[in-house]
Parts: structure tokens; C-alpha cells; sequence
């Protein structure tokens, strides 16, 4: 897996777009971004994910840089509910299986 | 509901005891993903199955032990427990190696008095 760091924690007001800004500098050509999320002990929740392109879905938006060395999540207007620690991860794809290794993600705080 | 069912939702047992949770994956996934989350250590993998056969394996303990049968619903067995062992249990599915996804259960909070 390529190594990725994340700040620990970030605040946002509710109603504002939430950026969360990932840095995985070891990324090699063929392993994807993927972005999941734990809302308080719940069962993590796929987020998304990319290669290179900017991807967007119902929950969120990622952006990935032209050098594959960073990305950022976007949640466009953040509501309390998306308090939760993101984890940003790019998995080992041996064989077909993506393998998760969870790091200690960013603790996000949307405030009202 | 993600589709993911892990049974029991909590268990309290002693140690040296011995326990099985259960996940029944999402309909149509084939592999199942074992994790532990403690407070320290934050989200561990355990084992991935693939179809009943063992894909991969993480920092499983030589006292937890797992299965896929074929009906494709998968246990984790616990044994010689310790103190250390509480934790929440988690379960998590995926159509093939994961690409689109793990779809992830509620846990078993596991307490080893």
C-alpha cells in the first residue's frame, strides 16, 4: 500500500463545503485513492473512489492531482451528519483483491 | 441496513473463554473481510475469504481462527481469550477483490471480563 498522511482532525461550519486533504507522495502508477468513512463505532462506509480522473458521486467529490501525489475529498455542503473520521487509502491490488489498511484518518467536525 | 448482518451485536464473556461471531455478507458478495478496532490500535484486518477459501491474511492472532461456508456466511472464532481481546468485531463484504467497495456490518462489541 502506498503510504498516505492525512491531518488528524478538522473542523467545518454546517452547510459549508468540507475539503479533506490526503498526501500519498509513494502512489504507484496502478493503485486507486479510496475514501471511506466511521461515523462514531458504526461499521466504516465506502466514500469513493478514483485513479486519476476526478471522480464525484451522491456523497462526495475527489479531486487527485496531476502527479497522483495528493488528493482531496470534497463533502459540498457538510451537515452534522457527516461528523466522522475519514480514512483516505490506496490499497494493495494484488490479484484482484483490494486489500484496506486503515490509518488514523482525519476526525472531522461539522459545527453548527 | 448495509445488506452486512453480524450476530451477536454484543457479547460479554471471561477469559480463557472461547466465543464465534457470525456475518452473513451482502446478497451476491463472495468474499468476506474480518477487522478488529480497538482503542489503541485503531481499525486492524484480520482475514479476507474469497468464495470459502482463504484470500488474505492480516495480523490474526494464532488464537482466532475463521471460516467461510458455503452458503457463503463466514465465523470468527475467538479462543483463550484475554483482556486485550475486547474490541469491536467487523465484518465486511464485497463483490469480488473489492474494487467497488467493502460494504461493512454494525460489529460485535466483543468485552472479555
Amino acid at each position: 500500500d502506498a503510504k498516505t498522511t492525512q491531518p488528524p482532525s478538522m473542523d467545518c461550519a454546517e452547510g459549508r463545503a468540507a475539503n479533506l486533504p490526503c498526501n500519498h507522495s509513494t502512489i504507484s502508477g496502478n493503485e486507486y485513492v479510496y475514501w471511506y468513512r466511521q461515523i462514531h463505532s458504526q461499521g466504516p462506509q465506502y466514500i469513493i473512489h478514483g485513479l486519476k480522473n476526478n471522480e464525484t458521486n451522491e456523497m462526495a467529490s475527489l479531486i487527485i492531482t496531476e502527479d497522483r501525489k495528493s488528493s482531496t475529498l470534497i463533502l459540498p455542503h457538510a451537515t452534522l451528519r457527516d461528523t466522522a473520521v475519514y480514512y483516505c487509502i490506496c490499497p494493495y491490488s494484488g490479484a484482484g483483491s483490494y486489500q484496506l489498511t486503515f490509518g488514523k484518518g482525519t476526525k472531522l467536525s461539522v459545527i453548527p | 441496513d448495509s445488506g452486512v448482518t453480524q450476530t451477536p451485536k454484543h457479547l460479554i464473556t471471561a477469559t480463557g473463554q472461547r466465543v464465534t461471531l457470525r456475518c452473513s455478507p451482502r446478497s451476491g458478495d463472495l468474499s468476506v473481510y474480518w477487522y478488529q478496532q480497538s482503542l489503541d490500535q485503531g481499525l486492524q484486518f484480520l482475514i479476507q475469504y474469497y468464495n470459502g477459501e482463504e484470500r488474505a491474511k492480516g495480523n490474526i492472532l494464532e488464537r482466532f481462527s475463521a471460516q467461510q461456508f458455503p452458503d457463503l456466511h463466514s465465523e470468527l472464532n475467538l479462543s483463550s481469550l484475554e483482556l486485550g481481546d475486547s474490541a469491536l468485531y467487523f465484518c465486511a463484504s464485497s463483490v469480488g477483490g473489492g474494487y467497488y467497495g467493502y460494504t461493512f456490518g454494525s460489529g460485535t462489541r466483543l468485552t472479555v471480563v
